[in-house]
């Protein structure tokens, strides 16, 4: 089966400007987070989102949003981006929350350049 | 809270030689450990996990961890490396109400031929 497609694979953005990306699970998955990958500060848990409501946040500024739609697809959304939004975003999605054996299948990520 | 620490952020090592990538944590409560590994410009992929059990565990690619509760480590093992696992390591830990997972800082392993 197809795995997590995140689109698009590279941004280029200017400063200022916002940005939407988009991730799809596989097939089946209603849990999905996202995750900010950066050389300094390394892998760090942005959201997740479970039936369409975010479950949980990490400690990042409110510029960053994101939702889930009622098919799993899920978009996150960055506004008046900074050229340290600079990273790789990578989202996760897995079958149900709360459950043994749950494992997180990840996506290739999103690779945004803020200039 | 939780935290990960991965103590060697390089590891290079000698092809067919053995490997092994420290990783320790932090919790108050019960956590359940993986490991997973990136390839350049690819996401993650999932080696191996602990999440009950037997606390010598077995993932894909003959790479296996032992989960040791007392010094509240699980490191990552492996006899006899190749150079196709050139690659970064990360561990990573999460309790079980989702997919919020805490991960370490990476180790990248470079296997010379």
């Amino acid at each position: 089966k197809a795995g997590v497609t995140q689109t698009p694979r590279y941004l280029i953005k200017t400063r200022g400007q916002q940005v939407t990306l988009s991730c799809s699970p596989i097939s089946g998955h209603r849990s999905v987070s996202w995750y900010q990958q950066t050389p300094g500060q390394g892998l760090q848990f942005l959201f997740e989102y479970f039936s369409e409501t975010q479950r949980n946040k990490g400690n990042f500024p409110g510029r960053f949003s994101g939702r889930q739609f009622s098919n799993s697809r899920s978009e996150m959304n960055v506004s008046t981006l900074e050229l340290g939004d600079s990273a790789l975003y990578l989202c996760a999605s897995s079958l149900a929350v709360g459950q043994l054996n749950t494992e997180a299948f990840f996506g290739q990520g999103t690779r945004l350049t803020v200039v | 809270a939780q935290s990960v620490t991965q103590l060697d952020s390089q590891v290079p090592v000698f092809e067919e030689a053995p490997v092994e990538l420290r990783c320790n944590y932090s919790s108050s409560v019960s956590v359940y450990l993986f490991w997973y590994v990136q390839y350049p410009n690819q996401g993650l992929q999932l080696l191996l996990k602990y999440l009950s059990g037997s606390t010598l565990v077995k993932g894909i690619n003959g790479f296996e961890a032992e989960f040791n509760k007392s010094q509240t480590s699980f490191h990552l093992r492996k006899p006899s490396v190749h150079i196709s696992d050139t690659a970064e390591y990360f561990c990573a830990v999460t309790r079980n109400t989702g997919n919020q997972f805490y991960f370490g800082t990476g180790t990248s392993l470079t296997v010379i031929p």
